[in-house]
């Protein structure tokens, strides 16, 4: 079964200071890959996502984010955080090889920006 | 154009009770997922419905039981609750099933509390 694993629960990190959100998944001949972001007490908001093309995925907000084959991983980068950044990141993928066409998602990193 | 809409969203139900929560996609959109989020962890895939069919069903109990309307809209059903149940549940639509250009869309949720 597909598997995401985000490597850190809580990232805490000082104002206009980069940031880089860590994920890995289960290898998968076809994968598509998400970035999401849940502010408090809300539902999932998508950043960004990767189908096929350029590795290198640009979003909304500012954040990016690199597809590696080789290591399965889908890290999200942000140059300079701003205290609007914190929330909850959530990485996910869907397994193409299979017949669902649903979002697997890691445990979630907490986004802390302090000033 | 109006987002994915949940109702309720919050409500709180008795062990042993039942509940239906409700979707409405996005215009246009005919596939409808249901998600599980308790607290502190990333969602759970339920269910999906694409064109009023079920396309997947996720690791949970005969308990939990949805079905997709002609209108495309959409409810989930819990019966005989119980307090593990207590969580978010997400409601997901997209154009067509996700993957390729199907992005998929998240409500703001229905928080139900089990006591």
């Amino acid at each position: 079964a597909q598997s995401v694993t985000q490597l850190d629960s809580q990232v805490p990190v000082f104002e206009e200071a980069p940031v880089e959100l860590r994920c890995n998944y289960s290898s998968s001949v076809s994968v598509y890959l998400f970035w999401y972001v849940q502010y408090p007490n809300q539902g999932l908001q998508l950043l960004l996502k990767y189908l096929s093309g350029s590795t290198l995925v640009k979003g909304i907000n500012g954040f990016e984010a690199e597809f590696n084959k080789s290591q399965t991983s889908f890290h999200l980068r942000k140059p300079s955080v701003h205290i609007s950044d914190t929330a909850e990141y959530f990485c996910a993928v869907i397994n193409m090889d299979t017949g669902r066409r649903a979002l697997t998602f890691g445990s979630g990193t907490r986004l802390q920006v302090q000033p | 154009d109006a987002g994915v809409t949940q109702s309720p969203t919050h409500l709180i139900k008795t062990r042993g009770q039942h509940v239906t929560l409700r979707c409405s996609p996005i215009s246009g959109h005919k596939s409808v997922s249901w998600y599980q989020q308790v607290l502190g962890q990333g969602p759970q895939f339920i269910f999906q419905y694409y064109e009023k069919e079920e396309r997947g069903r996720g690791n949970f109990p005969d308990r939990f039981s949805a079905r997709q309307f002609p209108n495309y809209s959409s409810e989930l059903n819990v019966n005989a609750l119980l307090l593990g149940d207590s969580a978010l549940y997400l409601c997901a639509s997209s154009l067509g099933l996700g993957g390729s250009g199907n992005t998929i869309y998240f409500g703001e949720g229905s928080w139900l509390t089990v006591v």
